[in-house]
């Protein structure tokens, strides 16, 4: 299994700041790597694919890099609404997996 | 667009079998992945199987001995029977497909979530 490690766990920054969240694999995924972004009480929602491909309706102040075993989902500027959680999933190995999430905090 | 509706029992006794439904809407289950995915209470999110358009299923190791999880076409729903379930169960248990995006398994189009509790 391939496991996912995310950090840091909690970032805390200030709206207009850029935020950057990690996501390291135990081993290469290639760029099989999805970000999702979860509110409370809801569903996580698609931010990113394949490690860079912004899902339809993603912000383009969301960017995401990298291959392997190491990914980075960047915020250009956080707005008010960015203040949440975010996950990373692997889609390149059975079983999937999910990283442990990334809380995002003013 | 295809929506995703949970449906099932909220409380479930420790030893007996948990089982959802998942009603799809907005479109067909003749391609994509059918996935169900769990949350426990203020933790991370966990993959659970899928049915695919091929009639494929495949588990999480973890769970393969307690998990089978069907498709009704004729009904546009999927379900999922998770046998002998303890408290380490309780979680919100999500509902999910690539059918939006057509990337094989990155899921854009996720159910609300229902809350399963296993108590007694």
């Amino acid at each position: 299994e391939i496991v996912l490690t995310q950090s840091p766990a909690t970032l805390s920054l200030s709206p207009g700041e850029r935020a950057t969240l990690s996501c390291r694999a135990s081993q290469s995924i290639s760029r099989y790597l999805a970000w999702y972004q979860q509110r409370p009480g809801q569903a996580p929602r698609l931010l990113m694919y394949d490690a860079s491909t912004r899902a339809t309706g993603t912000p383009a102040r969301f960017s995401g890099s990298g291959s392997g075993t190491d990914f980075t989902l960047t915020i250009h500027s956080l707005e008010p609404e960015d203040f949440v959680l975010y996950y990373c999933q692997q889609r390149s190995v059975w079983p999937l997996t999910f990283g442990g999430g990334t809380k995002v905090e003013i | 667009q295809v929506q995703l509706q949970e449906s099932g029992p909220g409380l479930v006794k420790p030893s007996e079998t948990l089982s959802l439904t998942c009603t799809v809407s907005g479109g067909s289950m003749n391609s994509y992945y059918w996935n169900w995915i769990r949350q426990p209470p203020g933790k991370g999110l966990e993959w659970i199987g899928y049915f695919s358009d091929s009639g494929r299923t495949d588990y999480n190791p973890s769970l393969k001995s307690r998990v089978t999880i069907s498709v009704d076409t004729s009904k546009t729903q999927f379900s999922l029977k998770l046998t002998s379930v303890s408290a380490a169960d309780t979680a919100v248990y999500y509902c999910a497909t690539d059918a939006g995006s057509g990337i094989p398994n990155a899921f854009d189009i996720w159910g609300q979530g229902t809350l399963v509790t296993v108590s007694s």
